[in-house]
């Protein structure tokens, strides 16, 4: 009932296209679905998060959209840089319960070719 | 968002002695910060949760008696890798916040 499942596993882009990366949830009680971006060597980096009170939410190129019903949240990258090569990390959390601490998807690391 | 300083941000060291990460919230005042360990190519994966002036709280299947933690203050946990073996290699991430959670640059151990 903890589990967040992610894919894809790996994701290439053409440097202007549009990266998705998609993200399934269990437990109802979850209340918080934040992305992290983490770059080789480095800690992730929140990137956005939204809560379940709205389907979508959106930061300059970045938006997540949000299905309630389907449990299921995505990260669109619009306009994808070289720049925004890294692994992207869905979570989520409850702030209600005992799930209080992030579980994390497995990742997707993306690839923006040039 | 908070600001985390882990240090250091890497280290090698030989097998058999130990190694002690520091975990700083530079202005974020934190009762708790969670340590997490990642392998490469993989997830994250919460070891436990420091809590400030009492003991840590472990995730299951994470020895408490080899990874030591004290959290001496709001702002400083610290993580002891004891008795290291090359198996303990390994990227260590801290964090503070548990929902909204802002994590350090990580330090990657490597046991020879």
């Amino acid at each position: 009932q903890q589990q967040v499942k992610q894919s894809p596993q790996s994701l290439i882009v053409q440097k202007g296209g549009i990266s998705i990366i998609n993200c399934a949830y269990e437990n109802t009680a979850f209340d918080y679905f934040p992305w992290y971006q983490q770059f080789p060597g480095k800690g992730p980096a929140l990137l956005i998060a939204i809560r379940p009170d709205v389907s979508e939410k959106k930061e300059g190129r970045f938006t997540i959209s949000f299905n309630k019903s389907a449990k299921q949240f995505s990260l669109h990258i619009m306009d994808s840089q070289p720049g925004d090569s890294a692994t992207y990390f869905c979570a989520a959390s409850s702030t209600t319960t005992g799930y209080s601490t992030l579980t994390f998807g497995k990742g997707t690391m993306l690839l923006v070719s040039p | 968002g908070a600001v985390v300083s882990q240090h250091p941000s890497r280290v090698i060291c030989k097998s058999g002695t130990s190694v002690k990460i520091e975990c700083r919230s530079l202005d974020f005042q934190a009762t708790t910060m969670f340590w997490y360990r990642q392998f490469p190519k993989q997830s994250l994966m919460l070891m436990a949760t420091s809590n400030e002036g009492s003991k840590a709280t472990y995730e299951q299947g994470v020895e408490k008696d080899k990874f030591l933690i004290n959290h001496a203050s709001l702002t400083l946990s610290t993580l002891t890798v004891t008795s290291a073996h090359p198996e303990d290699s390994s990227f260590y991430i801290c964090s503070v916040g548990s929902t909204e959670a802002f994590f350090g640059q990580g330090t990657r151990l490597t046991v020879v």
